[in-house]
C-alpha cells in the first residue's frame, strides 16, 4: 500500500480555520485520497476524499497539489467538536480495505 | 441519518471463552467489514465480506475468527477461543460498494479478555 505521512499532532484555535497536511509522494495515478477522522471513543468517519482536483463538501475541504504527492485538509472554522485524529488514506478503486496510519490529533482551544 | 449499530457497547470475557460480536450494517450496503484498534494503537482492517463470503482477510484474521451474515440485518464476529491480546475496540462498518464508496462506521465493541 502506498505510504502517507502526516504530522502527529497540531494545535488549533477556535473559530480559525485548520490546514492539515499530508504527504504521499509513492501515490500512484490510480489512488483516490480519502481522510477519516476519529473523534474520542467513536469509530472513524469519512470526511472527504478527492483524485486530482479540489474538492469541497460540508465538512471540509480538500487541496491537492499539481504533482498529486501531497494534499491539504482544511477545516474552514474549527470547532471544538472537531477535536480528533485526522487520517489520510490513499484508496484505489477495487481495494477492499482502508489502511490507517497514525493520523494527526488536532487539538482545538478555546 | 441511517447509521452502523455494534452490540454490545461493552464485553467482558475470560481467556478461552468464545465471543460474538454484532453488528446492523446499514441497509441497502452491499460490503461489510470488520476492524479492531488496540487501546492507544492504529485502527487495523480484519476483514471484508461480500455476497455472503470472504472478500479478504488480513494475517490477524486466523483461524480463530470467523464472520457470518446470519439474517438480512445482523452481521458477526466470532472469536472462538480469546486471547488476552483479542483485547481492543472492535469496528463494524458498510459501504454501498467497495472501491471508492466511503466507509460507515459503528460506534465499537469494546472487548476485554481477562
Amino acid at each position: 500500500d502506498a505510504k502517507t505521512t502526516q504530522p502527529n499532532s497540531m494545535e488549533s484555535n477556535e473559530e480559525e480555520p485548520v490546514h492539515l497536511p499530508c504527504n504521499h509522494s509513492t501515490i500512484s495515478g490510480t489512488d483516490y485520497i480519502h481522510w477519516y477522522r476519529q473523534l474520542p471513543s467513536q469509530g472513524p468517519e469519512y470526511v472527504i476524499h478527492g483524485l486530482t482536483s479540489n474538492v469541497n463538501n460540508r465538512m471540509a475541504s480538500l487541496a491537492i497539489a499539481e504533482d498529486r504527492k501531497s494534499s491539504t485538509l482544511i477545516l474552514h472554522r474549527a470547532t471544538l467538536r472537531d477535536a480528533a485524529v485526522y487520517y489520510c488514506i490513499l484508496y484505489n478503486f477495487g481495494n477492499e480495505k482502508l489502511t490507517f496510519g497514525t493520523g494527526t490529533r488536532l487539538t482545538i482551544i478555546p | 441519518e441511517p447509521e452502523v449499530t455494534q452490540t454490545p457497547s461493552h464485553q467482558v470475557t475470560q481467556m478461552g471463552q468464545e465471543v460474538i460480536l454484532r453488528c446492523v450494517p446499514i441497509s441497502n450496503h452491499l460490503y461489510f467489514y470488520w476492524y479492531r484498534q488496540i487501546l492507544g494503537q492504529k485502527v487495523e482492517f480484519l476483514v471484508s465480506f461480500y455476497n455472503n463470503e470472504i472478500s479478504e482477510k488480513s494475517e490477524i484474521f486466523d483461524d480463530q475468527f470467523s464472520v457470518e451474515r446470519p439474517d438480512g440485518s445482523n452481521f458477526t464476529l466470532k472469536i472462538r477461543s480469546t486471547k488476552l491480546e483479542d483485547s481492543a475496540m472492535y469496528f463494524c462498518a458498510s459501504s454501498e460498494d467497495r472501491g471508492l464508496f466511503e466507509q460507515f462506521f459503528g460506534p465499537g465493541t469494546r472487548l476485554t479478555v481477562l
